[in-house]
């Protein structure tokens, strides 16, 4: 079955800095990587995703890049704001699986004001 | 649309006392999903429905745990009997089917076990 690690564990940064998260997968037929967010009582909502077929995606302060050959996938955060403060989660999933997404253990990100 | 609704919010029972979780999907949906969220074991698929037909349940960890979806707008979770190593956070989520993947979280239930 599909593997996905998810590094770091813990981020801390200072507001207005960058984060970035990693991951990385196990199975080469994965196709569609989503991230989610999840915050303090929440459950995980998903914040941006990205399909085999292209290498980058934007949305405004987040953007992810997908490298199918190394198979890993990044969350890249820019300007940092406290509300970002969170735990980011990333899946992967493909089409003979259903699409249903196998989770990273999650980054919890902290950004101080 | 208020999106996901679970109930109970929060659980305490005792150990040994039958637990039931529910759940109420987003109307149109048509895959429902239960997780289980820990701190050891992050978040862990245990059953998922698709027009209200159980696919899969390799994750349900037992005997003890079963889950139903009787009609499009309800699930249950049932944990019977309960153990301490049941405590966790309990997700609920839908998603719409055809070429949306996303899936929609509930706000999760709680569970303590004493």
């Amino acid at each position: 079955g599909e593997n996905v690690e998810q590094h770091p564990s813990t981020l801390s940064v200072q507001e207005g800095d960058s984060a970035v998260i990693k991951c990385t997968y196990s199975d080469s037929a994965s196709n569609y990587f989503p991230w989610y967010k999840q915050e303090l009582g929440k459950g995980p909502q998903l914040i941006i995703d990205i399909r085999s077929n292209v290498g980058e995606k934007k949305d405004q302060r987040i953007a992810v890049t997908l490298n199918k050959t190394a198979k890993h996938f990044s969350l890249h955060i820019t300007e940092t704001q406290p509300e970002d403060s969170a735990v980011y989660f990333c899946a992967a999933s493909r089409a003979g699986g259903s699409y249903i997404p196998t989770f990273g253990r999650g980054t919890s990100l902290i950004v101080h004001p | 649309d208020a999106g996901v609704i679970q109930s109970p919010r929060h659980e305490v029972t005792e150990m040994g006392q039958e637990v039931t979780l529910r759940c109420k999907p987003i109307s149109g949906h048509n895959s429902l999903f239960w997780y289980r969220q820990t701190m050891m074991r992050g978040l862990e698929l245990l059953i998922y429905f698709n027009n209200n037909v159980p696919i899969d349940d390799s994750g349900m960890p037992e005997d003890r745990f079963s889950a139903k979806m009787p009609n499009a707008s309800f699930s249950t979770l049932k944990i019977q009997p309960s153990e301490p190593r049941d405590s966790a956070v309990y997700f609920c989520a839908s998603r719409p089917g055809g070429a949306s993947y996303e899936q929609y979280f509930g706000p999760g239930t709680r569970l303590t076990v004493t």
